[in-house]
């Protein structure tokens, strides 16, 4: 089983600040998944890599795969992007290749104006 | 937005009830997956879907079955729900983008046992 720590659990940074969250993960995976969930609301896929950075807007994602770590770094940050941030990890189940995910306990950012 | 939707979005229920939870999708996605979501413990996978008719164990599938009938529909039945059954539910389903895949989640289902 694969265990998916994040650090920090939890994050208070003041607006403009550059913020970096931190997964590390126990076993070989097939794709690791950075995924934002605003307070009650739904879940949204921000990134999927196998391998080296990947860049949308102010958010970037990189993948060590031999580390097994990955970083989500977010460059000027602001209120909005308060929110909580979960890392995950695919692998391969028996019985017909599905990715089922497994997943950190989540990092809850809040941005200060 | 990948077209998913969860019903319902909301129920209140007493222990010992049977309970199915409905996700759709519109996209034709070949693969569905049954999670939920609780404070200490983030997300776990609780049973998924590779095919009508075709559905394996997560992690956590004790007291939850599934069916999956037809390509757009994948229900959840708690067969005789309990208090630890008390959760947010999501519904994703997955889209292949190259060797793996990204998944789009649904909106929710938070149920409370009594």
């Amino acid at each position: 089983k694969n265990e998916v720590e994040q650090s920090p659990q939890n994050l208070t940074a003041q607006e403009g600040e550059f913020i970096t969250i931190n997964c590390s993960y126990s076993v070989g995976i097939s794709a690791l998944h950075w995924l934002q969930q605003h307070p009650g609301g739904g879940i949204v896929s921000l990134f999927m890599l196998s391998s080296g950075k990947k860049k949308h807007g102010r958010l970037i994602a990189t993948i060590n795969i031999q580390e097994k770590h990955s970083s989500l770094h977010i460059t000027a940050s602001h209120p909005r992007d308060s929110a909580v941030y979960i890392c995950a990890v695919s692998h391969m189940y028996s019985g017909g290749g599905a990715d089922g995910l497994t997943f950190g306990k989540g990092t809850h950012l809040i941005i200060q104006p | 937005d990948a077209g998913i939707t969860q019903s319902p979005r909301h129920k209140v229920t007493e222990t010992g009830t049977p309970v199915t939870l409905r996700c759709h999708q519109t996209e034709n996605h070949r693969y569905m997956y049954w999670y939920r979501q609780d404070p200490g413990h983030g997300l776990r996978l609780i049973h998924y879907s590779y095919g009508v008719k075709d559905t394996d164990k997560g992690e956590v599938s004790d007291g939850y079955s599934v069916s999956r009938s037809k390509t757009e529909d994948f229900l959840l039945t708690l067969e005789s729900a309990t208090s630890s059954q008390t959760s947010v539910y999501f519904c994703a389903i997955s889209e292949r983008q190259g060797p793996t895949r990204t998944q789009y989640f649904g909106p929710g289902t938070r149920l409370t046992v009594l």
